[in-house]
């Protein structure tokens, strides 16, 4: 199954900065989920995209889908530690394989 | 709802014994997911069931590794012998065809 590609691997921001992680796909998705791991956790879903350009909020966080349903971004608005962790994406096709992750990790 | 529930939580062994890593999926969920996470390597996909019958297996590292789902309610991973390569945390997770996932706490396993 085709992988999606997610960048950065690793990310350290300030408390308070804002924080984007990326998936990108050389085909088109059918639709896009986003996971989140805490440190020492399991993956956790947070939200599925389905529709070309949708965009959904979580509070601080916001999750889109490009246009040509081949990239989709996850935006942390003014970081906290509590969202310290890995941030999956994943296709859910059903030989559902995740991106690589961003660890993000927030210094108080 | 129990979640998927994962046994032992922790295994430590010597290399070369076998080892076996159970799953129990959520009642009703017709995927079943193993996967295998490192630092190296990150979030690795082994194998996955529908309806108890392994679809992909082409994660799976080498021949040391097997799953079965003998039913609805029960997968597990063997490692024959292991290796201490195979030190790593191993996931299941289950989930209904287009849902998200539901994974397990994990098998943190150490080969000595």
């Amino acid at each position: 199954g085709q992988q999606v590609m997610q960048i950065p691997q690793y990310q350290h921001v300030q408390e308070g900065e804002d924080f984007t992680t990326y998936c990108n796909s050389s085909t088109t998705l059918s639709n896009i989920q986003w996971y989140k791991q805490r440190p020492g956790g399991h993956p956790v879903f947070l939200i599925q995209l389905v529709k070309s350009g949708e965009v959904k909020k979580q509070k601080r966080l916001t999750f889109q889908f490009g246009e040509a349903k081949k990239n989709s971004s996850l935006h942390i608005t003014a970081t906290q530690t509590t969202d310290v962790g890995t941030y999956f994406c994943a296709e859910p096709n059903n030989d559902m394989r995740f991106g690589a992750g961003t660890r993000l990790t927030v210094k108080p | 709802d129990a979640g998927v529930i994962q046994s032992p939580r922790h295994e430590v062994t010597e290399m070369g014994q076998e080892v076996t890593l159970r799953c129990k999926p959520i009642s009703g969920h017709d995927y079943l997911f193993w996967y295998r996470q490192t630092m190296m390597r990150g979030l690795e996909l082994l194998i996955y069931f529908n309806n108890n019958v392994p679809i992909d297996d082409s994660g799976m590292p080498e021949d040391r590794f097997s799953a079965k789902m003998p039913n609805a309610s029960f997968s597990t991973l063997k490692i024959q012998p292991s290796e201490p390569r195979d030190s790593a945390v191993y996931f299941c997770a289950s989930h209904f065809s287009g849902q998200p996932q539901h994974f397990g706490d994990g098998t943190r396993l150490s080969i000595l």
